[in-house]
């Protein structure tokens, strides 16, 4: 099938601890893979992308790694701020198709 | 990129209107896409429009409810018709920008409506 699943949320973190938003989906082939994210108030914003097995995305101190043999595009931080304080949107291209599908979102809450 | 340009940004409407909202891109897209994103929940694709042809509706989603126009590259509306409260939603346009192999997506900053 075509599915993708995160972590629920919220997830409550203090400022400059790791974070880890868990993603897993199910594709046939190797679809791109992306993280989007949503501030308070706004629409959505590509944060990261990775288009093949093993590519890492990068964006603003976030990361995501397409693993395959887990089919897994986990976003990581080493320190959060504030200013992160969003929903973040796991989601992939549907097959043979620019069609994206997203999962549940995650929303992450900063404190100071 | 590609910059998107929704209006309304936000709407307060009553049960059995209809509204229209338009999406305004500033380069010529093939590809715009309309989602739906209902409160604290993800977003959702409603149809995909092609300038020249008609809108492909997902499944839940028909023609009749959710009319869509694409007059041309740069411009599309998309009507929900006689609302209901269950309407209420944020509605995202977006278009296809990046390259043929990454198939990444650029979102307006959505259009909020809430129906009484």
């Amino acid at each position: 099938g075509n599915s993708v699943t995160q972590m629920e949320g919220p997830v409550t973190l203090s400022e400059e601890a790791f974070l880890t938003i868990n993603c897993t989906y199910t594709a046939t082939g190797y679809p791109s893979l992306f993280w989007y994210v949503q501030y308070p108030g706004e629409g959505l914003q590509l944060l990261l992308k990775a288009t093949k097995a093993d590519d890492k995305g990068s964006n603003k101190g976030f990361e995501a790694t397409y693993r395959k043999e887990t089919t897994s595009f986990h976003l990581e931080k080493g320190s959060v701020q504030v200013s992160d304080s969003a929903v973040y949107f796991c989601a992939r291209r549907m097959d043979s198709s620019y069609k994206l599908i997203f999962g549940s979102g995650t929303r992450l809450l900063v404190r100071p | 990129s590609a910059v998107i340009s929704q209006k309304p940004s936000r709407d307060i409407c009553q049960r059995g209107t209809s509204l229209t909202i338009q999406c305004q891109v500033d380069s010529q897209v093939t590809m715009m896409f309309w989602y739906r994103q209902q409160p604290g929940q993800s977003l959702t694709l409603i149809a995909t429009a092609n300038q020249g042809s008609e809108a492909t509706y997902e499944s839940g989603f028909v023609i009749d409810k959710f009319p869509i126009s694409r007059p041309n590259l740069t411009f599309s509306t998309l009507t929900v018709s006689n609302m209901s409260p269950e309407d209420s939603s944020i509605y995202l346009c977006s278009v296809q920008a990046g390259s043929a192999n990454t198939g990444e997506l650029f979102f307006g900053e959505g259009s909020r409506l809430t129906v009484l």
